[in-house]
C-alpha cells in the first residue's frame, strides 16, 4: 500500500544531543512537509518541500534543517534539541497543494 | 494575521448525541479541508470543500462551506465509540499556499 512511513517512531535524546528523523513516501508526491506537533494543539507546519525547493516558515526556529535528497526521503534535524522541542513530529506528503497524507510520528522526548 | 477559529475545543456528547463543530476564518478562503486525530494517532484526510455554500456528505457526516468561504462546519448525526478524537479544519487563502489549521475540536463520548 502507498504509504508515509517515519523512522523512529518513538526517540529519545539528550538536552543539546542532535537528532535526525527520517520519512519516506511511496506515493510520489511532489510536496513534504514538517510539521510539530504539541499535546492539544494543531499540528504546527515547520518547513516544506515542493518538488526541490525549500520553504522554511518564518517562525521556525534556525536550530531546525531539512534535507530532501531525493522525491520519497526527507529528514528533520535537529542540531541541539532543547527540552521545548519535546514533542511528535509529523511528516505528510502532498500533490501540489491538495489533501495532505500524514505519516505515524515520531514522539521525540529531551532528557 | 490570518486565522482560523475553530470551536468549541471541548465536546462531550453521548453516545448517539450529535455533534458539531465550527470554523471561522479572517479572511476568504479559496478551499477549507477537514482532518480527523484519533488519539494517539496521526491527522487523516477527510474531505476539502473549495465551493461556496458547498454541502457535502460522508455516512453519518456533514460538511458544510459557507456562501461568503469563510466559514465551514463539520456535523456529525448519532454520534458513535468510533467517532472520538479530534476534528481539525485548515483553510488555504487564494495566491498562498499555506493551510491555516484551526485548534481543533475534541470529540469525547460520555460513558
Amino acid at each position: 500500500d502507498a504509504m508515509v512511513i517515519q523512522n523512529p517512531r518513538y526517540q529519545v535524546t539528550q538536552f543539546g544531543k542532535p537528532v535526525t528523523l527520517s520519512c519516506s513516501q511511496t506515493l510520489n508526491h511532489n510536496v513534504m512537509y514538517w510539521y510539530q506537533q504539541k499535546s492539544s494543539q494543531a499540528p504546527k507546519l515547520l518547513f516544506h518541500y515542493y518538488d526541490k525547493d525549500f520553504n522554511n516558515e518564518a517562525d521556525t526556529p534556525d536550530n531546525f534543517q531539512s534535507r530532501r535528497p531525493n522525491t520519497s526521503f526527507c529528514f528533520l534535524d535537529i542540531r541541539s534539541p532543547g527540552l521545548g522541542d519535546a514533542a511528535m513530529y509529523l511528516c505528510a506528503t502532498s500533490r501540489d497543494w491538495s489533501s495532505q497524507y500524514f505519516g505515524p510520528g515520531t514522539r521525540l522526548t529531551v532528557l | 494575521g490570518q486565522q482560523v477559529m475553530q470551536i468549541p475545543q471541548y465536546q462531550h456528547v453521548q453516545e448517539g448525541e450529535d455533534f458539531t463543530t465550527y470554523c471561522n476564518s479572517s479572511t476568504t478562503l479559496s478551499n477549507i479541508q477537514w482532518y480527523k486525530q484519533r488519539p494517539g494517532g496521526h491527522p487523516v484526510f477527510l474531505i476539502q470543500l473549495v465551493k461556496s455554500g458547498e454541502v457535502k456528505k460522508q455516512k453519518r457526516l456533514t460538511f458544510q462551506f459557507g456562501e461568503a468561504k469563510k466559514n465551514s462546519s463539520l456535523h456529525i448525526t448519532a454520534t458513535q465509540t468510533t467517532d472520538v478524537g479530534t476534528y481539525f479544519c485548515a483553510g488555504r487563502v487564494d495566491s498562498n499556499y499555506q493551510l491555516i489549521w484551526g485548534a481543533g475540536t475534541k470529540l469525547i463520548i460520555k460513558p
